[in-house]
């Protein structure tokens, strides 16, 4: 079945880039999420990719895609204490947005 | 974006009763539903979709008679869980889809449920 895996933590000095990466299984998604989550709070929607296209820019996030490697990855740049949370990635089952897979989640820790 | 309610927020309830949660899509006619549900310090696992006006599809695993879904208008769906039972705690989710508003579901802010 589909199966989408991240690293759990990671680790970064404020002013720093952040790189968190995912892969996944279903190469017939169409869309892919990066989704934020922090402390006791729901979901929040950062950005995602078609999978037609290699590479998505928002402001201070950068979305990678390589369909050949299944391998998605969130950059975020200029990293701020903020910015702490919870990491996930998903696929979307129905392709629709709707139905998602996601992955374990990468705690992210921003130190001043 | 468009607002998804959830609530409550956090609940506790008894071992044995029922405990039913509401998700209200507040600006925006959702037309599906989806509710999952995450595990400290885990991922979401999605355990069913709801249309509205018919009968909830579940996940593989997921008991139908345990989590009873019920969309019965095209701004409110809730979770009921049955005769709840200590391993039933747990943040549950919801997200809502609505025409016309693209590919994004929006979700709920959660609902902690302790089952004592």
């Amino acid at each position: 079945g589909e199966d989408v895996e991240q690293s759990l933590f990671l680790s970064v000095r404020e002013g720093d880039s952040s790189v968190i990466n995912c892969t996944y299984t279903d190469s017939s998604s169409t869309y892919l999420y990066w989704y934020k989550q922090e402390p006791g709070a729901g979901l929040q929607l950062l950005t995602y990719i078609f999978s037609n296209m290699d590479m998505k820019q928002d402001q201070r996030l950068t979305v990678l895609l390589n369909k050949k490697d299944k391998h998605l990855s969130l950059r975020i740049a200029d990293t701020q204490t903020g910015d702490s949370a919870i990491y996930f990635c998903a696929e979307s089952m129905d392709n629709q947005g709707g139905k998602l897979i996601f992955g374990q989640g990468t705690e992210l820790s921003v130190k001043p | 974006g468009a607002v998804v309610s959830q609530h409550p927020s956090r609940v506790i309830c008894k071992s044995g009763t029922s405990v039913k949660i509401e998700c209200r899509s507040l600006d925006f006619q959702a037309t599906t539903m989806f509710w999952y549900r995450q595990f400290p310090k885990q991922s979401l696992m999605l355990m069913a979709t709801s249309n509205e006006g018919s009968k909830a599809t579940y996940e593989q695993g997921v008991e139908k008679d345990k989590f009873l879904i019920n969309h019965a208008s095209l701004t409110l769906s809730t979770l009921t869980v049955t005769s709840a039972h200590p391993e039933d705690s747990s943040f549950y989710i919801c997200s809502a889809r609505g025409g016309g508003l693209g590919t994004e579901a929006f979700f709920g802010q959660g609902t902690r449920l302790t089952v004592v």
